[in-house]
């Protein structure tokens, strides 16, 4: 069993319409990453979050530390959302980073 | 400020050969992280630099070597390629706290054939 898992692991949406990509992970863990990586490689940082809930712009990262779960929703969804989102725990024994498989978003206008 | 940069972004190599990535973190970074991402595997941790000093190493062979100099650049160098190896690799770069945001460059794509 993967130490992160992600679901789902394609998500196809309208144009608006509101998203969330769910995050299990079976680790202790520092911090988690949520991260947008589109079609030819660039990986950008969305969120670090220890606990609590985050907010930038459309995008609302929350975590619950008790339940090892975190979710990243996204509000108003567009096309240009369209990208894998990957979630990444720093473990906090070592503070490696281990990812997600990703979840493959696609927003259809 | 300047992002973080990674060369070359593409390279060709046949099997047997040995491999030289570079990655240049943002100005003032101090920890250097690099990655693999394969269609398989997904994204792997390679190993993290830190004030010239491996601080972190993930599950790959010794083939799979890195440094780092002193003004925060790091190279990973593979030898001795395989076919498996080839891979996105990436490299991120953080202030240097465990736990730091990273940034990652765009990549090095690396085909062995």
């Amino acid at each position: 069993k993967n130490e992160v898992e992600q679901s789902p692991q394609n998500l196809t949406a309208q144009e608006g319409e509101f998203i969330t990509i769910n995050c299990s992970y079976s680790v202790g863990i520092s911090a988690l990453h949520w991260l947008q990586q589109h079609p030819g490689g660039g990986i950008v940082s969305l969120f670090m979050l220890s606990s609590g809930k985050k907010k930038h712009g459309r995008l609302i990262a929350t975590i619950n530390i008790q339940e090892k779960h975190s979710s990243l929703h996204i509000t108003a969804s567009h096309p240009r959302d369209s990208a894998v989102y990957i979630c990444a725990v720093s473990l906090s024994s070592n503070y490696k980073l281990t990812f997600g498989k990703g979840t493959l978003l696609t927003v259809n206008p | 400020k300047a992002g973080v940069t990674q060369t070359p972004r593409y390279l060709i190599k046949t099997r047997g050969q040995q491999v030289t990535l570079s990655c240049s973190p943002i100005s003032g970074h101090r920890s250097v992280s690099w990655y693999q991402q394969t269609p398989g595997q997904g994204l792997q941790f390679l190993f993290e630099y830190f004030s010239e000093t491996q601080r972190n190493k993930g599950n790959f062979p010794g083939r799979f070597s890195g440094r780092q100099f002193s003004n925060s650049r790091s190279e990973m160098n593979v030898s001795t390629l395989e076919l498996g190896d080839s891979a996105l690799y990436l490299c991120a770069s953080s202030l240097g706290q465990r736990y730091n945001e990273q940034f990652f460059g765009p990549g090095t794509r690396l085909t062995v054939l």
